[in-house]
């Protein structure tokens, strides 16, 4: 059965360096998310992506943030500066069109010290 | 900010027995409701998205029904195992596809 997948598993990095989170979506998904939890909170919403562009973001979105689909397969998420606010699991999610169903992977745990 | 709230916060019961869980939401501005399944380093599993008032899902002993108008979604499951221990999630889509989490029910079922 096809899975969203997510490398790494577990991401630790220094405060105010840069990271890249990847994530492979199911192949014929066509909408593309990013969520995030920190620990004890609940899961949030980050970023939504179609056609090559943003189609929503939060408030949590700065310009620290920014998504791109580099070769069609992986769907990224960068952080430019991390922040000790930033450690949470971030979860990619995908979907296809036609249906409100988002798969979501296993999430890759940040931890910034 | 959409106020998504699920009851309990958490559950213990034996195996065999039957439950119920809860995710309330506000009854405006709304397009589907999606359930998840979550074990501990896993992947969330969607359980249903579940879109009209009325609407009533199954799926083996796991079902759900949605009530928009006064903004309620129950989840059930018939029977309890071991392996149905797992938190649930409700999310409810208020407008595009942002997916809005309750915190969760978590359910640890004893054999």
């Amino acid at each position: 059965e096809p899975e969203v997948t997510q490398t790494p598993s577990h991401q630790v990095t220094q405060m105010g360096q840069e990271v890249i989170l990847r994530c492979v979506p199911i192949s014929n998904h066509l909408y593309f998310y990013w969520y995030r939890q920190i620990l004890g909170q609940k899961v949030e919403f980050l970023v939504s992506f179609y056609n090559n562009e943003i189609s929503e973001k939060s408030e949590i979105f700065d310009d620290q943030f920014s998504v791109e689909r580099p070769d069609g397969s992986n769907f990224t998420l960068k952080i430019r500066s991390t922040k000790l606010e930033d450690s949470a699991m971030y979860f990619c999610a995908s979907g296809s069109r036609g249906t409100y169903e988002q798969y979501f992977g296993p999430g890759t745990r940040l931890t910034v010290t | 900010i959409l106020n998504v709230e699920q009851s309990p916060q958490s559950l213990h019961v034996q195996e065999g027995d039957s439950t119920n869980f809860t995710c309330s939401f506000p009854s405006s501005n709304f397009y589907a409701l999606h359930w998840y399944r979550w074990e501990t380093a896993k992947s969330p599993e969607a359980l249903f998205v579940m879109t009209l008032n009325g609407d009533e899902k199954k799926k083996g002993r796991i079902s759900a029904t949605l009530n928009t108008k006064e903004g309620y979604s129950y989840l059930y499951i018939k029977g309890s195992q071991p392996e149905d221990s797992a938190t649930y999630l409700c999310a409810p889509v208020p407008n595009g596809n942002k997916l809005v989490f309750g915190a969760g029910t978590i359910l640890r079922v004893k054999s």
